[in-house]
């Protein structure tokens, strides 16, 4: 099936520095979505994409539907102790049925004080 | 709005036995659930697609005789893990799809630890 390439795999930051965070699949996607998952509990939703250029904005989040439809990125600005956690990409290329979703392999952020 | 619920948090049983999870929109219905797999340190693993009033669709490689849903009305889907053994345990999560007209945005809920001893 279908697979994401999200990068970096892990980032090591100090606290008030900037974040950004990609992947590319190799086919056009319809829609991308950016989840974050704390330890122990189910992803939770940040930000959703559904045309190709768009910029969307979530507090200190933005996200941005690649041109190509082949790629998105999530940046966080000012980075805080309580972003840690993993970050997953997701998104469906135009031969999946509805709801069908491919994932990135994550993002693990630590954020240090 | 958008809250999927998930039934229990976490299980441990024996080896051989059967355990059901259910999944429940709170808020919302969902004539489509999704249920997933996740081990340690990966990425999640869709399982399969659970669609209200008709049978489930399976990915590749997932036994549906092993794992069995059953999508009975529009905000309550449930997995049954028929005769785990310790290889199934793993993090389960399920997903529902808020909203019509071609919406992929999918809830999760908070997931169940499953450890099979």
């Amino acid at each position: 099936g279908q697979q994401l390439n999200q990068s970096p795999q892990s980032m090591f930051i100090q606290e008030g520095e900037d974040v950004s965070m990609n992947c590319t699949s190799s086919s056009i996607f319809n829609t991308w979505l950016w989840y974050k998952q704390d330890p122990g509990e189910g992803p939770v939703l940040l930000i959703a994409l559904y045309k190709a250029g768009e910029l969307t904005s979530n507090g200190r989040l933005t996200a941005q539907f690649g041109i190509t439809r082949k790629d998105s990125f999530l940046n966080i600005s000012a980075s805080i102790p309580s972003d840690v956690g993993i970050y997953f990409c997701a998104g469906r290329d135009r031969g999946s049925t509805l709801g069908r979703l491919y994932f990135g392999r994550g993002t693990q952020l630590t954020v240090w004080p | 709005g958008a809250v999927v619920s998930q039934h229990p948090s976490r299980v441990i049983c024996k080896s051989g036995t059967s355990v059901k999870i259910e999944c429940r929109s709170l808020d919302f219905q969902a004539t489509t659930m999704f249920w997933y797999r996740q081990f340690p340190k990966q990425s999640l693993m869709l399982m399969a697609t659970s669609n209200e009033g008709s049978k489930a669709t399976y990915e590749q490689g997932v036994e549906k005789d092993k794992f069995l849903i059953n999508h009975a009305s529009l905000t309550l889907s449930t997995l049954t893990v028929t005769s785990a053994h310790p290889e199934d345990s793993s993090f389960y999560i399920c997903s529902a799809i808020l909203g019509t007209g071609g919406s992929d945005t999918q809830y999760f809920g908070p997931g169940t630890r499953l450890t099979v001893l």
